[in-house]
Order: structure tokens, then sequence, then C-alpha cells
């Protein structure tokens, strides 16, 4: 099966520019995920999906983030300012059952941004 | 709120020695599964190996095995026959439940191994 789809691969833009990524999960994976990694940390969750619907957001920050997932299929996430602190690699991630797999969820392999 | 810590920033070993990798965590939950993926520098996490609390016996795939104290709360992974390819950074993860019947992950910060010819 094909993987978790993601683009683009590298962005640079200047703080307080606009930013959007894009992800393409699994065929039939209903439960989408945006991890948020900073250079030298572990993968932070920013917001879970199952289909259309968010099931967890509590870590992403409302006032420059928004993500959706319309279709329950595609997701786009968006940075609008972004700041310096912001840059970080974007990782989507999907799973079956809700992320119960015993399998783990697959990764793709992620946007980096860096804003200058 | 479940925490996963890994010690150990970086670690490295002679090419086909074994290594250990350490990972604890914090948890009140009774069954839970822990993993431990791999990410090169294509940035893809890569599932390694995982292990279900509710099981006694250590997980193993091929070279890699883990050792894994519940009682400790801790969750370690050896790689033996250590190979160039094993290079990466590997993070240790625990699958938590939302409250709304989904799950997540929840990563370390991660070890840096490098793999010494």
């Amino acid at each position: 099966e094909a993987g978790v789809a993601q683009s683009p691969r590298y962005k640079i833009i200047e703080k307080r520019q606009s930013v959007a990524f894009w992800c393409n999960p699994i065929s039939g994976h209903a439960t989408l995920y945006w991890y948020q990694q900073i250079l030298g940390q572990g993968p932070k969750l920013l917001i879970q999906f199952q289909n259309n619907g968010v099931v967890d957001d509590s870590q992403l920050p409302k006032d420059r983030f928004s993500a959706e997932r319309l279709k329950g299929v595609d997701s786009t996430l968006k940075i609008q300012p972004a700041k310096l602190e912001d840059s970080a690699v974007y990782l989507c991630a999907s799973s079956r059952d809700r992320g119960k797999s015993d399998y783990g969820y697959t990764f793709g392999s992620g946007t980096r941004l860096t804003v200058v | 709120a479940q925490t996963v810590t890994q010690s150990q920033p970086e670690m490295s070993v002679q090419e086909a020695e074994t290594v250990t990798l350490s990972c604890t965590y914090d948890t009140s939950e009774s069954d839970y599964y822990l993993f431990w993926y791999k990410q090169p520098p294509s940035r893809q996490m890569i599932l390694v190996i995982r292990q279900e609390a509710y099981k006694q016996q250590n997980a193993t795939e091929n070279r890699f095995s883990v050792n894994f104290q519940k009682a400790a709360k801790s969750f370690s992974l050896k790689i033996s026959d250590s190979q160039l390819g094993d290079a990466a950074m590997y993070f240790c993860a625990y699958r938590s439940e939302t409250g709304a019947g989904s799950y997540q992950l929840t990563f370390g910060k991660g070890t840096k191994l490098s793999v010494i010819p």
C-alpha cells in the first residue's frame, strides 16, 4: 500500500508570513495525526482527527495554527502568522481503528519548516 | 498525563556489537502498548518493535529485543550485531487513550545512535 504522503518536503519563510502543509494518509485510515518535532526533541502531538472530526487539539496553538480535514481524507495544517519558534519538522501520521492499531501508526516523511 | 523519558541523548556502538537504549515512562494504567521507533535522516518514523504491557514475555524482532520491566516502568531496547544501517534517532513511545475511544502516541526526546565501523 502507498505510504503517507506529505508536501512540501522543505519550506523556508519569513516570520509573520503564512504557510500550509498537506497530508494524504493511507487509504482507509480514518485517524490522522499532525505532530510537531523541534530539532533535538521527540514529536509532539498537535491535533488528532477521526474522519473529519477533531478528537484532540489541546496542544494546538490556536491563535496561529489551524488544521482541517474536510472530506475525511486529506488534511491541511496552516500557520499564520509564523514565528521563529515554529521552525520544526511537521509530521503527519495515520492509523486504523481510532489509533488502537497494535502496529503503531504510519508516518510520512514530514515537512521541514524554517522560519527566518 | 503520561510521560516518556529517554535519559541518553546520544549513544555509540561498534559495528557487530550490542547496545541498549533506555526508556522509562509514567502511567497509572494497567494495560497499554509501548513502541520503539527509528528515525533515519529521511525523517520517516519506522516502527522497530512493540510490547503490550499485558504480556510478560519480552518482544523480539530479529536483532531487536526489549527488556520490559512493568513494575519499574522501564522499556529498554537492545540491538544485537549492530549494523551501519542502525545509525539513527530512536524514540520510545507510549500509546494512551484520549478518552474518546481514540488513541495517540506520546514520544520521548530520543536517543541518537551512532555505529562505528
